[in-house]
């Protein structure tokens, strides 16, 4: 079956680490995201990539990076900038980004950070 | 500015019909979105309104208008399965979604 898988599903940062979050999709979707999701608010968008070997900032995106070095995968490094980076982290993918632009969501990541 | 407004949360009974209401402002307007999100767990794909009037899939409707920048997602003979958050989100002329708090529904039996 096509889905989205991000790992780790569980991860626990010191402070002034780095960590990077997979997110692998098998849909032959051309854009993949990346979203934060804190209680209480609405999703937002860190990154996202609408091609091969490009990408764009999103809303929140200091204290982060991505790369896009294959359609499949587009990892999130969240950086020791990051000065909040405990959240609930959730990949996307759609055949586009304009029109009816149905987001297949992976189950998420939970960071936090000790 | 742009933004989405839906209520945080709402209670009803299993069998019983529930509707979640959302108002969006965006610039620009290219549809509006329906997620369903058990909690822990991925967002999922309900619907997806860019005309006026209602839209039907089984148990679950939606309903858009425009002229107001209002939309509701219907649930109709309420199951304990359908306790879950339910994100609103619109697409603006960017073609940027922008997503609303989301609303928790509580099933009661």
């Amino acid at each position: 079956d096509g889905g989205i898988t991000q790992s780790p599903k569980y991860l626990f940062r010191k402070e002034g680490q780095n960590v990077t979050l997979s997110c692998e999709q098998n849909l032959n979707h051309d854009a993949m995201y990346w979203y934060r999701q804190d209680p209480g608010q609405g999703l937002r968008l860190i990154y996202y990539s609408q091609i091969v070997n490009d990408f764009q900032k999103g809303d929140i995106a200091e204290g982060y990076s991505v790369s896009r070095e294959k359609k499949e995968s587009f990892p999130l490094t969240v950086t020791s900038a990051q000065k909040n980076p405990t959240a609930f982290y959730l990949c996307a993918s759609s055949v586009g980004r304009t029109g009816a632009n149905v987001l297949t969501f992976g189950a998420g990541s939970r960071l936090t950070v000790l | 500015g742009q933004n989405i407004d839906q209520p945080t949360e709402m209670t009803a009974t299993e069998g019983a019909i529930v509707q979640i209401n959302c108002t969006y402002q965006t610039s620009g307007f290219n549809g509006l979105f329906w997620y369903q999100q058990h909690a822990g767990e991925a967002p999922t794909f309900l619907s997806y309104n860019v005309l006026d009037g209602l839209e039907e899939k089984g148990r679950f409707s939606s309903f858009l208008s425009r002229s107001k920048g209002y939309s509701y997602l219907l649930l109709k003979e309420l199951q304990m399965k359908d306790s879950a958050s339910y994100l609103c989100a619109a697409m603006n002329s960017n073609y940027q979604l922008i997503w609303g708090a989301g609303t928790k529904l509580i099933i009661k039996p």
